[in-house]
């Protein structure tokens, strides 16, 4: 296990289709996050699970948007009838612990773009 | 008010001159702070972190940061840059109290080294 892994890495798509983005955590890792990062900002908090529960989630993550975990392992994340301002970077990071001092760990990445 | 203010977005420096990228943050509480880097279709790797142990952190690279509880900063620094030092920095503050379970992340300075 080298790390986070994510897919695809890029996503390009039609305003209005669904799409569903993966991420596979370091084994173990018990939490989970999910952030999007635009042109020019910093990564932005969506979401996080703490085993198999989605523990918070940000005011970002409007109805289109949905994240599962199920088992506990990996976790995908889905956007129905995107719209162009969904383009941007998705990035999924993992924890061991619940103590977040620890270092996360995050993906390459999944870029997405709405066309 | 932001929770992390990154003062530079963009810095250069000459290979062989010292770095500084600034970092203030916003926080009542007891913060950890955490400087992370990303380098171009690369994740994000954690340079350093700060956990109310010592104020002066040693990172990876030869990069350390100061905190400073007075001043709400916690600056980057290195003494001498390497060419690939260019990168993008982001400043990382996590406060449990005061933002829940989540990395807040700043808006993220482009480091530009010359030859």
């Amino acid at each position: 296990d080298t790390g986070v892994s994510q897919n695809p890495r890029h996503k390009i798509t039609k305003r209005g289709q669904n799409v569903t983005f993966r991420c596979d955590p370091i084994s173990e890792h018990n939490r989970l996050y999910w952030y999007r990062q635009t042109l020019g900002q910093g990564p932005e908090f969506l979401t996080y699970f703490q085993n198999e529960a989605q523990l918070e989630k940000s005011r970002l993550l409007s109805d289109r948007f949905s994240a599962e975990r199920p088992k506990g392992s990996f976790s995908t994340l889905e956007i129905q009838r995107t719209e162009q301002g969904d383009s941007a970077m998705y990035l999924c990071a993992s924890t061991i612990q619940a103590d977040l001092n620890t270092e996360a760990f995050f993906g390459q990445g999944t870029r997405l773009t709405v066309v | 008010a932001q929770s992390v203010t990154q003062l530079d977005s963009h810095v250069s420096v000459s290979e062989g001159t010292p770095v500084l990228l600034r970092c203030n943050y916003s926080s009542s509480y007891s913060p950890s702070l955490f400087w992370y880097v990303q380098h171009p279709n690369k994740g994000l790797q954690l340079l350093l972190k700060y956990t109310s142990a010592a104020t002066l952190v040693k990172g990876i690279n030869g990069f350390e940061a100061e905190f400073k509880k007075s001043e709400t900063s916690f600056h980057l620094t290195k003494p001498s840059a390497h060419m690939s030092d260019a990168a993008e920095y982001f400043c990382v503050v996590s406060d449990q109290a005061e933002y829940g379970n989540k990395l807040v992340f700043g808006a993220g300075t482009i480091l530009r080294v010359k030859s």
